[in-house]
């Protein structure tokens, strides 16, 4: 079945960078997109960003454009986040999600990975 | 701050029916047949339960519907059980990006 591990976080300083992991099996990797959703603590759940199947495409929330890159290897089955000039409201937890396959579904996070949390604090 | 409005909670008792709504505009909801719902227990991973507004994936109880009426969409929880009680979130295309509602606590009583 599909399996999803996240791996990366930790607490950083605002205005640091820091970089997450996540693994894939179960599936064909290539041929799903992927994405990252954020849940701060006690709150509601932020769609952060998503890669196409081939790594060509990505798109972000306003909220970490320009600061976050995603990124994906399918050779490895294993898609990235790269956070930049990190800011307190940035802590969360991070999942990764695969996307569906039907029309649309790769805008849809259908399986979720239990998180890695992210304290960004001086 | 969301862009999709959603009740901060709703309940009922069991076996009964109760509705959470997701109201957006004609930029994301109202735009696109592309809703979804996911539930959400204490400490848990957040589960798909409908997408395209209206389909359910393998294993989602039937007793679990979508729908949508211009910029609102709504998930029914008909015949409530006690294992529904949970936070509920919508999600929305909304050209090239996502968007999540702020949640709805559901509670059976």
């Amino acid at each position: 079945q599909v399996q999803l591990v996240e791996s990366g976080g930790g607490v950083v300083q605002p205005g640091r960078s820091l970089g997450l992991s996540c693994a894939a099996s179960g599936f064909s990797f290539s041929i799903f997109g992927m994405h990252w959703v954020r849940q701060a603590p006690g709150k509601g759940l932020e769609w952060v960003a998503v890669i196409s199947d081939d790594g060509r495409n990505k798109f972000y929330a306003d909220s970490v454009k320009g600061r976050f890159i995603i990124s994906r290897d399918n050779s490895k089955s294993t898609v990235s986040l790269q956070m930049n000039s990190l800011r307190p409201e940035d802590s969360a937890v991070y999942h990764c999600a695969k996307g569906g396959l039907d029309v649309g579904g790769s805008w849809r996070p259908e399986d979720w990975g239990q998180g890695t949390l992210v304290t960004v604090s001086t | 701050q969301s862009a999709l409005t959603q009740p901060r909670s709703v309940s009922g008792s069991p076996g009964q029916s109760v509705t959470i709504s997701c109201t957006g505009t004609s930029s994301d909801v109202g735009g696109y047949n592309y809703v979804s719902w996911y539930q959400q227990h204490p400490g848990k991973v957040p589960k798909l339960m409908i997408y395209n507004v209206t389909k359910r994936p393998s294993g989602v109880p039937d007793r679990f519907s979508g729908s949508k009426s211009g910029n609102t969409a709504s998930l029914t929880i008909s015949g409530l059980q006690a294992e529904d009680e949970a936070d509920y979130y919508c999600c929305s295309y909304a050209h090239l990006r996502n968007v999540f509602g702020p949640g709805t606590e559901v509670t059976v009583l």
